[in-house]
Order: C-alpha cells, then sequence, then structure tokens
C-alpha cells in the first residue's frame, strides 16, 4: 500500500496560466475526491468520483474547474485561466466501501500559489 | 444541510494534561462522523471515527471520541498530551447513503508545551 500520490507538491504559476494536477488513488480504491483547503479553514468538497464517472461536483468547482477519471484510476484537475483566489491546496483522496461510512484516505496535497 | 462546528481554533495544553477538542454537528440525519488530524505539510490521516455502533469511539495515538446524540456533540480527547500530538486536528461529519462527500469544521490547532 503506497497510499494516495499527488503531483506536485507545490506549483506557483502566474494569473491567467493554466494548471493541471495529478491523483493517484490506492490502487484498489474505486472511490476519489477532490477537497480544497484554503489558509485557516478545513477542506473543502470540489468533486466526488466512482470509478470513472464524476456523480457530484460542488458549487466551488467553477467553469474554469474540471476534473477527470478516464479509466477509474488516476484523477486530474485542471484549473483554466488561474486567479489569485484559486490560491490553496487541493487535497485528494480516495476510498472504498459503504457510502457514508467509508475511510478517505488523503494524500499529501498540491499547493498552488497564483501570483 | 449538515455542518460542523468546532470550538476554538486554538488549543494549548502541557504535555501530559489531558486534550480535549470540541466539535458539535448538525444533522437531519444520523450522521458518521470522523476527526482527522493534520501534521505539518501533510495530508489528513484518520484518528477514528463514528458509524452508529458503540457511542464511545477509540482511535490511535490514544485518542478516543463520544457520540452524543441529546448534545449533537463529537468532542476529541486523550487523557495525557505528548509533544508529538502537536497538528491541526478536523471533525468532519458524512451522511448515510450519501455520495460520501465529508463536511469538515474549520479545524482545532493543538499546541503542546513542555
Amino acid at each position: 500500500d503506497t497510499g494516495v500520490s499527488q503531483d506536485p507538491r507545490h506549483k506557483i504559476t502566474k494569473r491567467g496560466q493554466n494548471v493541471t494536477f495529478r491523483c493517484d488513488p490506492i490502487s484498489e480504491h474505486n472511490r476519489l475526491y477532490w477537497y480544497r483547503q484554503t489558509l485557516g479553514q478545513g477542506p473543502e468538497f470540489l468533486t466526488y468520483f466512482q470509478n470513472e464517472a464524476q456523480l457530484e461536483k460542488s458549487r466551488l468547482l467553477s467553469d474554469r474547474f474540471s476534473a477527470e477519471r478516464p479509466k477509474g484510476s488516476f484523477s486530474t484537475l485542471e484549473i483554466q485561466r488561474t486567479e489569485q483566489g484559486d490560491s490553496a491546496m487541493y487535497l485528494c483522496a480516495s476510498s472504498v466501501g459503504l457510502a457514508g461510512a467509508n475511510e478517505q484516505y488523503f494524500g499529501p496535497g498540491t499547493r498552488l500559489t497564483v501570483t | 444541510a449538515q455542518s460542523v462546528t468546532q470550538l476554538g481554533s486554538h488549543v494549548s495544553v502541557s504535555e501530559g494534561a489531558l486534550v480535549l477538542l470540541r466539535c458539535n454537528y448538525s444533522s437531519s440525519v444520523p450522521p458518521y462522523l470522523f476527526w482527522y488530524v493534520q501534521y505539518p505539510n501533510q495530508g489528513l490521516q484518520l484518528l477514528l471515527k463514528y458509524t452508529s455502533a458503540a457511542t464511545l469511539v477509540k482511535g490511535i495515538n490514544g485518542f478516543e471520541a463520544e457520540f452524543k446524540k441529546s448534545e449533537t456533540s463529537f468532542h476529541l480527547t486523550k487523557p495525557s498530551a505528548h509533544m508529538r500530538d502537536a497538528a491541526e486536528y478536523f471533525c468532519a461529519v458524512g451522511l448515510p447513503y450519501n455520495t460520501d462527500k465529508l463536511i469538515f469544521g474549520t479545524g482545532t490547532r493543538l499546541q503542546v508545551f513542555p
């Protein structure tokens, strides 16, 4: 069990640029989640996949955000035309088990800084 | 709507003292409740979870939490703090039959003094 991995760990970009983050879940986990965490706050839910299907998206996920999980394995989160307000830690988590009761295993996060 | 309130953004204790981190939830249905810990520059790690079985839940690193429906609380305790317990602690609520998203509180930073 190598855990959930995220790449890159840190990203600095200029406002208006596009960025893409990758998440590799634990291999047998069929559920994958993206959260965003800003300074002094708890993680906020962004979106959720069960296998390759994206089943829920938060209102926080504007049109500039898109997430994919091709083949139900790794996932990517892309932010287009980044804004300074997008600066945050982006956390990925994966799980397997009964809905609502499962333990979500979190990756180390990708810290995005938009200058 | 579901929500979580963590009272006290910062808690300081001496090494060996009792740790008490407070969490109150709001939910229209019986929830599942979680405590996660986050060490600096790391992801979140599950400490313990309540899933409608025993109301007193024991977790890792000597932590435990008690689900009190009448008080809508799920406070986290540890009898004796260690320096290594210094971290950010998050309470979260999930719903049965939901899409599994967790609603997190704003966190409590625990400082442990020698």
